[in-house]
C-alpha cells in the first residue's frame, strides 16, 4: 500500500521561500506523476504542480513564476519550492500520487502541513 | 471562482438519501473527462470516493455512488450516517484551460 509522508517548514515570514518534500513509501514511483496541492484555510482545493520521476514538471500558470517542483528518484521523493511567498500562499499543502493520464485521479494523499506565512 | 461549481452546503437526517452536484463544461466534464469525487473528514487529508466517474475504491461502501451526466456529475450517498459528514470535492481535467486539473469549490455535507 503506497503511503505518502511530507516535511518542512510551518512558519514562514513574507518572502521567504517554502520548502516541503514528500517521501513515496511502498508502490513504483516511476510509473506515476506526483503533486502538490494546497488548501488554504477554510476554502477549496488548488493544484499547484507535478512531476514525473525524470523531472517532467506542469505548473499551475499562477504560480509558476514561484514555483519548482523537483526530483530525487534514489530516494523517491519529491519537493516543492515556493518563493517570495506572502499571506495569500498560507495554505494546507498536500502531496498526491497522480497518473500521466487526464482521466487519473489523485490517489494516495499525504498527510498535509500547515504552512503559515506571518510577519 | 472554482472551474467546477457544487453548492456551498447539503444536509439530511440519517438513512436519508442526499445528491451532491457537480456542474462544469464542454471543456472539462462535458467534454468527457472523468470526474472523480474526494471525501475530507474534519482535520484530514482529502480521500478517493469515487474516480472514474462512478467506480468507488476498494473499502468504499456501495452507499456512495457517482454518476455522470453532459457537463454534470454527482455523488449520491443512500442510508445516511453521522459519520459521512464532511466535506466533498469533485475533480476533473479541462482542455481549455492552462490549470490542468482543477476541482469544485467543495460541499459541506451535515446530518442532522
Amino acid at each position: 500500500q503506497v503511503q505518502l509522508q511530507q516535511w518542512g517548514a510551518g512558519l514562514l515570514k513574507p518572502s521567504e521561500t517554502l520548502s516541503l518534500t514528500c517521501a513515496v513509501y511502498g508502490g513504483s514511483f516511476s510509473d506515476y506523476y506526483w503533486n502538490w496541492i494546497r488548501q488554504p484555510p477554510g476554502k477549496g482545493l488548488e493544484w499547484i504542480g507535478e512531476t514525473s520521476h525524470i523531472g517532467n514538471t506542469n505548473y499551475n500558470p499562477s504560480l509558476k513564476s514561484r514555483v519548482t517542483i523537483s526530483v530525487d528518484t534514489s530516494k523517491d521523493l519529491f519537493s516543492l519550492k515556493l518563493s517570495s511567498v506572502t499571506a495569500a500562499d498560507t495554505a494546507v499543502y498536500y502531496c498526491a500520487r497522480g497518473g500521466e493520464r487526464a482521466s487519473d485521479p489523485f490517489d494516495p494523499w499525504g498527510q498535509g502541513i500547515l504552512v503559515t506565512v506571518s510577519s | 471562482q472554482s472551474v467546477l461549481t457544487q453548492p456551498p452546503s447539503v444536509s439530511g437526517a440519517p438513512g436519508q438519501r442526499v445528491t451532491l452536484s457537480c456542474t462544469g463544461s464542454s471543456s472539462n466534464i462535458g467534454a468527457g473527462y472523468d470526474v472523480h469525487w474526494y471525501q475530507q473528514l474534519p482535520g484530514t487529508a482529502p480521500k478517493l470516493l469515487i474516480y472514474g466517474n462512478s467506480i468507488r475504491p476498494s473499502g468504499v461502501p456501495d452507499r456512495f455512488s457517482g454518476s455522470k451526466s453532459g457537463t454534470s456529475a454527482s455523488l449520491a450517498i443512500t442510508g445516511l450516517q453521522a459519520e459521512d459528514e464532511a466535506d466533498y470535492y469533485c475533480q476533473s481535467y479541462d482542455s481549455g484551460l492552462s490549470v490542468n486539473w482543477v476541482f469544485g469549490g467543495g460541499t459541506k455535507l451535515t446530518v442532522l
